[in-house]
């Protein structure tokens, strides 16, 4: 069975700091990987997603993650925290020998960003 | 992104009534369409899945009679939850499967905050 844990209900950050946000993930096969943002009352918007290659992935507003196949993790990371980011982030997964099924989500986790 | 119109974005509802969410894919045809239900501050639950043509798939717990699905056409699916009860107050969200396979990346609906009072 799929399924993504997300360790840490809330992570705090100053502004400017390094934020990492922590998923790691169980698949019987190859992955395909997924974060999300979600503000309040708003569905949810993609950041990025590994499906190959370079296990270094870049996306929207400055994220980025690092996938790990031993560890089997995919932390979100940003090098420098804005306010603006204080959302509550969401990983997924699906099997890629899955097509067609659902997302599997992380129970999710808030970042704050304080100033 | 692709979009995805979902609506009401919210609606209050008095108990025992029914509510009707639409979902609608502009950018694709879409096949099956994915149903969640979101608790503040809490995962996406997957509710059902619904394909075009054919009845619609509950997950384990969700009650078929209650949450009713339509996939009408390739771009609109519909969410009635009938005899609505304060149990029900929480955050829909469709997501349409896009037909590119899976490693393209979900797109949501903007969800819907229902309220019973």
């Amino acid at each position: 069975a799929q399924s993504v844990a997300q360790p840490e209900d809330q992570v705090n950050v100053a502004e400017g700091n390094p934020l990492t946000v922590k998923c790691t993930y169980s698949v019987s096969g190859n992955p395909y990987l997924f974060w999300y943002v979600q503000y309040p009352n708003r569905g949810l918007q993609f950041l990025l997603k590994y499906i190959t290659g370079d296990n270094l992935v870049k996306g929207s507003y400055g994220f980025e993650a690092e996938f790990n196949k031993s560890q089997t993790s995919f932390h979100l990371k940003k090098p420098s925290a804005l306010v603006s980011d204080s959302a509550l982030y969401f990983c997924a997964v699906r099997d890629i020998n899955q097509a067609g099924t659902a997302l599997i989500f992380g129970k999710g986790t808030t970042l704050s960003v304080s100033s | 992104g692709a979009v995805v119109s979902q609506h009401p974005s919210w609606v209050i509802c008095k108990s025992g009534t029914s509510v009707k969410i639409e979902c609608r894919s502009l950018d694709f045809q879409a096949t099956t369409m994915f149903w969640y239900r979101q608790f503040p501050k809490q995962s996406l639950m997957l509710m059902a899945t619904s394909n075009e043509g054919s009845k619609a798939t509950y997950e384990q717990g969700v009650e078929k009679d209650k949450f009713l699905i339509n996939h009408a056409s390739l771009t609109l699916s519909t969410l009635t939850v009938t005899s609505a009860h304060p149990e029900d107050s929480s955050f829909y969200i469709c997501s349409p499967d896009p037909p590119t396979g899976g490693a393209t990346e979900a797109f949501f609906g903007q969800g819907t905050r229902l309220t019973v009072v």
